[in-house]
């Protein structure tokens, strides 16, 4: 059964501080995609990455950087210098090929709290 | 510019009265989702589509419909609304089976009195 587990349910941080957010999943899928959502205080959800299970390349962007480890099934999020506009709710979502391709199953988010 | 857009945003109804919750994006997204969101459980799937005249259930469907007549559309009815079902409902889409980035509407909170 596929499951994405989110531990950290709350993070508090102070600006400019790293931080990062952990997201293991279970599938038995040899293909799947791995996402990180962003949920600020407005309520939208936004995209912010996808990453594909052959591809275990690393990947950043600005401040923000995405560890994907096959072995662990991990799939970790670190913010760098962190930001008060960096509050918000973050997650984790997970996508396998197949009969229900496109179909997403969340975390339960890890909400972040940067304060100034 | 191409947009997913919900309406109403917020919904205050009656238990027992049928509610019709509208979704529609203008990417030409063949797949569309609604999902609800409630504290402590993230978002689940409550119904999708692949395409036109595809519905499909989802992890938490009972007491939900959906309909597909055009690409555009997919409208969520509650048929007999029940107070668990107070939650803000989310519709998503995204371009079809080889492209999984689902793009997502503001949300429509309902609350059922």
């Amino acid at each position: 059964a596929q499951k994405v587990t989110q531990a950290q349910t709350e993070i508090s941080v102070v600006e400019k501080e790293d931080v990062t957010l952990d997201c293991v999943y279970e599938t038995r899928d040899t293909t799947y995609y791995l996402f990180w959502y962003k949920q600020p205080p407005s309520g939208e959800l936004v995209f912010l990455i996808r990453r594909n299970s052959f591809d275990e390349q690393n990947e950043i962007s600005g401040r923000y950087s995405w560890n994907f480890q096959k072995s662990t099934s991990s799939f970790n999020f670190t913010i760098t210098a962190s930001q008060v506009v960096d509050s918000a709710v973050y997650f984790c979502a997970l996508s396998e090929a197949g009969r229900s391709q496109g179909n997403l199953i969340f975390g339960k988010g890890t909400k972040l709290s940067v304060k100034p | 510019d191409a947009e997913i857009t919900q309406s109403p945003r917020h919904k205050i109804t009656e238990t027992g009265r049928q509610v019709t919750l509208a979704c529609h994006q203008t990417w030409n997204h063949n797949n569309m989702f609604w999902y609800r969101q409630d504290l402590g459980h993230g978002l689940r799937l409550i119904h999708y589509s692949y395409g036109v005249q595809d519905t499909n259930k989802g992890e938490v469907s009972d007491g939900y419909s959906v309909s597909r007549s055009n690409t555009e559309d997919l409208p969520l009815t509650l048929e007999s609304a029940a107070s668990s079902q107070t939650s803000v409902y989310f519709c998503a889409s995204s371009r079809d089976s080889s492209s999984y980035e689902q793009y997502f509407g503001p949300g429509t909170r309902l609350t059922v009195t």
